[in-house]
């Protein structure tokens, strides 16, 4: 089935350091990403549309500046965490979908556990 | 605006009895309704759909959902629970005026099979 890494699964990083996580689709083009962050024993918020080519979709309240989205190629989306706080600790999922396929299933990365000291 | 609940927080079965976790939705249309469930600190894990067609829908490991329009509900099922069946549990919904490119999800619901 088609697969989605996500890397590095999990980082600790000094406050005001920028972090980059990379989301793959590993035998399928993704024309469209999603990028999600999970509190603690919470849903998924969705934070932003990626699509390739064009520039990111964030959602109400998402700081763009922030939270940079690159969707360079159709196998891979980059979030970057600028100038990380502690509050920007968190678990951060990417999904990717099939092209036209809205009738298919979101395949998820593992995700990323962000720790900011 | 669309919606999914899932209305409660913990499911708790033991070992072997059938076990629901509930979800209901509200959107316009024809929805798209999925499940998915959560190990800890791991991504989501695709269970089952409904898109169309027949109301019982089987997934993986066992599980099946039941989609009833009148009552805009999509119940997840698995007639006999396992322990390692405990976990978080998804129910998410595509479709009217979101449109069908975004996920909707429910807040989740943590499942505990007990020996």
């Amino acid at each position: 089935g088609a697969v989605v890494s996500q890397h590095p699964s999990w980082v600790i990083c000094k406050s005001g350091t920028s972090v980059k996580i990379e989301c793959r689709s590993l035998d399928f083009q993704a024309t469209t990403m999603f990028w999600y962050r999970q509190f603690p024993k919470q849903s998924l918020m969705l934070m932003a549309t990626s699509n390739e080519g064009s520039k990111a979709t964030y959602e109400q309240g998402v700081e763009k500046d922030k939270f940079l989205i690159n969707h360079a190629s159709l196998t891979l989306s980059t979030l970057t965490v600028t100038s990380a706080h502690p509050e920007d600790s968190s678990f951060y999922i990417c999904s990717a979908s099939e092209p036209r396929a809205p009738n298919q299933p979101q395949h998820f990365g593992d995700g990323t556990r962000l720790s900011i000291l | 605006a669309q919606s999914v609940a899932q209305p409660e927080d913990q499911v708790n079965v033991a070992e072997g009895n059938p076990l629901t976790v509930k979800c209901t939705y509200s959107v316009s249309g024809n929805p798209y309704l999925f499940w998915y469930v959560q190990y800890p600190n791991r991504g989501l894990q695709f269970l089952l759909k409904y898109i169309t067609g027949d109301n019982l829908v089987k997934g993986s490991y066992g599980f099946e959902a039941e989609f009833n329009k009148s009552q805009t509900s999509f119940h997840l099922k698995k007639p006999s629970a396992l322990v390692s069946d405990s976990a978080l549990y998804f129910c998410a919904v595509r479709g009217g005026s979101g449109g069908y490119n975004k996920l909707i999800f429910g807040a989740g619901t943590r499942l505990a099979v007990h020996p």
